[in-house]
């Protein structure tokens, strides 16, 4: 158990839909990734927050977006969903600001479904 | 940009053999780099981790990686696998300058174990 949670574990949605994924990070991990993770393209960065703020983007689209909240959990908003978006989706908490620098450690994924 | 190449896509071993799975990168600053393994329907975990400070690195599980600058290589190694070793294996490249900072990771290595 890596100690970041993600749900939900499974989603299956239509296309032009609209979702939104959470992620509790570890405890007093103040960082939070979100990858993509797909067969054609392996797995992708897409945004990092630090406390709240945006630190680095990614291969984001701009049908996507993500936030960070005060109490540092996140969520990763995507809307106007196509079928190529189906695809796992991983976080992953750190403590330090640079991913270099620390240990990421993964949730076990949201699995998303367009049909 | 920054980039790991991983050959091989999947790596058949016996029980018992040495197992080495290969990755190359390719960045502009020196690089930090890392292994990090997905047991299935599970997120990633870290292995090992290259900062410069020794070009043989040592992990969890038995593994080792060595840090080759002329050959831009970063190759995992373990000298007796185990059935327990059968899992996906990433091979990822951070860049140590002051570029974006979510980790570049390779396509991704199946490691089969067999009997």
């Amino acid at each position: 158990d890596s100690g970041v949670t993600q749900t939900p574990k499974h989603l299956i949605t239509a296309t032009g839909q609209r979702v939104t994924l959470r992620c509790s990070p570890r405890s007093g991990d103040l960082s939070v990734y979100w990858y993509q993770q797909s067969l054609d393209q392996g797995l992708q960065f897409l945004i990092q927050y630090y406390n709240g703020e945006e630190r680095a983007k990614g291969n984001i689209l701009e049908r996507f977006s993500a936030q960070q909240f005060p109490d540092l959990h996140s969520e990763l908003n995507l809307s106007s969903l196509e079928l190529g978006d189906s695809a796992l989706y991983f976080c992953a908490s750190s403590s330090s600001g640079r991913a270099s620098t620390g240990e990421l450690f993964f949730g076990e994924g949201s699995r998303l479904t367009v049909l | 940009a920054q980039s790991v190449t991983q050959l091989g896509s999947h790596v058949s071993v016996s029980e018992g053999a040495l197992v080495l799975l290969r990755c190359n990168y390719s960045s502009s600053v020196p690089p930090y780099l890392f292994w990090y393994v997905q047991y299935p329907n599970q997120g990633l975990q870290l292995l090992l981790k290259y900062t410069s400070a020794a070009t043989l690195v040592k992990g969890i599980n038995g593994f080792e990686a060595e840090f080759k600058k002329s050959e831009t290589s970063f190759h995992l190694t373990k000298p007796s696998a185990h059935m327990s070793d059968a899992a996906e294996y990433f091979c990822a490249v951070s860049d140590s300058g002051g570029g974006a900072d979510g980790l570049t990771f390779g396509k991704g290595t199946h490691l089969i174990i067999q009997p």
